[in-house]
C-alpha cells in the first residue's frame, strides 16, 4: 500500500530560526495536506495543496506540492514558541480511490524549543 | 458550532471489557472517520463512513466495529478490549465530494488504556 516517509522525526529550534520538513511517498498523490497537533488536541489543518508545483502560504508557513507529485515540503519562517507541536503531512491517492477514501498520514515531525 | 466532539475524553478498561466511543459533528459533513494514534506513529484509519448508511474498513479494522447512527453521529465499539488497543482515538469528519472532501476536521481525541 501507499506509505509516507516524513522527516525529520524531531527537531529542536531556537526562536527566530527557519524550519523545514518534508514528506515523500512511494506513489503519486493528488492532494497533500499539512496538519499541526498541539499536546492533548486533535490535528488542525494548516495548508492544503491540490496541484503539482503549487506553492501556498499561510502566514509564516509555506508548503509546496512537489513536481513529481511524490513529495511535499513545509517551511516555517522566523519560528516562535507557539510553533512547538507535531506536524503531520497527509496525502490522498491518485484516481481509483473513492472521494471519501483514505488519506494517508506521515508519522509526524516533533518540533521543540532548544533550551 | 462545536465542530467534532468526542466522548469520553479518557477511559480505562480491563482486558475483555467492551465499550463504545461516541463522536458527533455539527457541520453537516457527509463523511466521518475513526483513527488511532500510537506513540511515534501517525494516524491510522480504523473505519470510515463516506455517507450516512455506509461504512468501510480502513487500515486497522480488526477488533473494532462502527455504526453510522445518522448523519451527525459515528460510534466506534470495542467488543473485547485488548492491551494492544491502548491508544488515542480520533474522530474526524469531512464535507461532501466537490466541497473540499479531503479536508478533515478532527475531534479532541479519546485516550484509552486497556489493562
Amino acid at each position: 500500500g501507499q506509505q509516507l516517509n516524513q522527516s525529520p522525526q524531531s527537531m529542536f529550534i531556537q526562536e527566530g530560526e527557519d524550519v523545514s520538513m518534508n514528506c515523500t511517498s512511494s506513489s503519486i498523490f493528488n492532494t497533500w495536506l499539512w496538519y499541526k497537533q498541539d499536546p492533548g488536541e486533535g490535528p488542525v489543518l494548516l495548508i492544503a495543496l491540490y496541484k503539482a508545483g503549487e506553492l501556498t502560504s499561510n502566514g509564516r508557513l509555506t508548503a509546496q506540492f512537489g513536481i513529481t507529485r511524490k513529495d511535499s515540503f513545509l517551511n516555517i519562517s522566523a519560528s516562535i514558541p507557539s510553533d512547538v507541536g507535531i506536524y503531520f503531512c497527509a496525502g490522498q491517492g491518485a484516481p481509483g480511490y473513492s472521494s471519501a477514501s483514505k488519506i494517508i498520514f506521515g508519522s509526524g515531525t516533533r518540533l521543540s524549543i532548544r533550551p | 458550532n462545536a465542530g467534532v466532539t468526542q466522548t469520553p475524553k479518557f477511559q480505562v478498561l480491563k482486558t475483555g471489557q467492551s465499550m463504545t466511543l461516541q463522536c458527533a459533528q455539527d457541520m453537516n459533513h457527509n463523511s466521518m472517520y475513526w483513527y488511532r494514534q500510537d506513540p511515534g506513529m501517525g494516524l491510522r484509519l480504523i473505519y470510515y463512513s463516506a455517507s450516512e448508511g455506509t461504512t468501510d474498513k480502513g487500515e486497522v479494522p480488526n477488533g473494532y466495529n462502527v455504526s453510522r447512527l445518522n448523519k451527525r453521529e459515528f460510534s466506534l465499539r470495542l467488543e473485547s478490549a485488548a492491551p494492544s488497543q491502548t491508544s488515542v482515538y480520533f474522530c474526524a469528519s469531512s464535507p461532501a465530494p466537490g466541497q473540499g472532501s479531503d479536508t478533515q476536521y478532527f475531534g479532541p481525541g479519546t485516550r484509552l488504556t486497556v489493562l
